[in-house]
């Protein structure tokens, strides 16, 4: 069936490096997508989101491209701290009225010092 | 309250035992989402209500689980007779407005353990 996958299971970055989380999804009817953050033992945390109509969008110090040809999402984050380490997940709404959000497996983002 | 409010936030059942997890929405909060999250994997839905009417339990795992939401504001889980694979975290998510495509907030979840 149709699914949102993510590509890395955990990414490594420097402290003050950028980082890019990847995210591939099939379902072409999809017009909204959201990128939660989930530390250990805490439900997940909006971080960002964009509609079908739009190909980037920045909040502070994150950004999320949409590249609906591909059907492949990012979230950008910049001058990772160490509190940005956590699992992050990408999610959509199917659209037509679709209820609830489709998650993906998610992306275990370590913030080295 | 500030935010999406669960109780418990740790149950442990007896195989067959039935449980009820409680869900405080975002007070005026239309919408109502009940997820359930597998160790190591992403939330997986499982119901939807506006207001007090279920409009979507097509993820519900089975007739065990029951959800109800009487005045369109506090929602229970109910899981009967519970089984191993029940474990799991239970997470609840309200929003401001009654389309699923808009921004849900999440609550701390239910871990619910079944031995």
């Amino acid at each position: 069936g149709e699914s949102v996958g993510l590509h890395l299971p955990t990414l490594s970055v420097q402290e003050g490096d950028n980082s890019i989380i990847n995210c591939a999804y099939s379902n072409s009817a999809s017009d909204y997508f959201i990128w939660y953050k989930q530390e250990s033992g805490k439900g997940p945390q909006f971080i960002i989101d964009i509609r079908s109509n739009m190909d980037k969008r920045q909040g502070q110090r994150v950004t999320v491209l949409l590249n609906k040809t591909v059907k492949h999402l990012s979230l950008q984050i910049a001058a990772t701290q160490p509190g940005d380490s956590a699992v992050y997940f990408c999610a959509e709404n199917a659209g037509g009225g679709a209820d609830g959000l489709t998650f993906g497996k998610g992306t275990h983002l370590i913030i080295q010092p | 309250g500030a935010g999406v409010s669960q109780s418990p936030r740790y149950k442990v059942a007896k195989r067959g035992q039935d449980v009820a997890l409680r869900c405080d929405p975002i007070s005026g909060h239309v919408s109502l989402f009940w997820y359930q999250q597998a160790l190591g994997q992403g939330p997986e839905f499982l119901t939807y209500f506006q207001n007090e009417a279920q409009l979507d339990k097509s993820g519900l795992p089975s007739d065990r689980f029951f959800a109800e939401r009487p005045e369109g504001s506090v929602s229970t889980l109910k899981i009967q007779r519970t089984q191993q694979e029940d474990s799991a975290v239970y997470l609840c998510a309200s929003s401001l407005t009654d389309r699923g495509a808009t921004e849900a907030f999440f609550g701390q979840g239910t871990r619910l353990t079944v031995v």
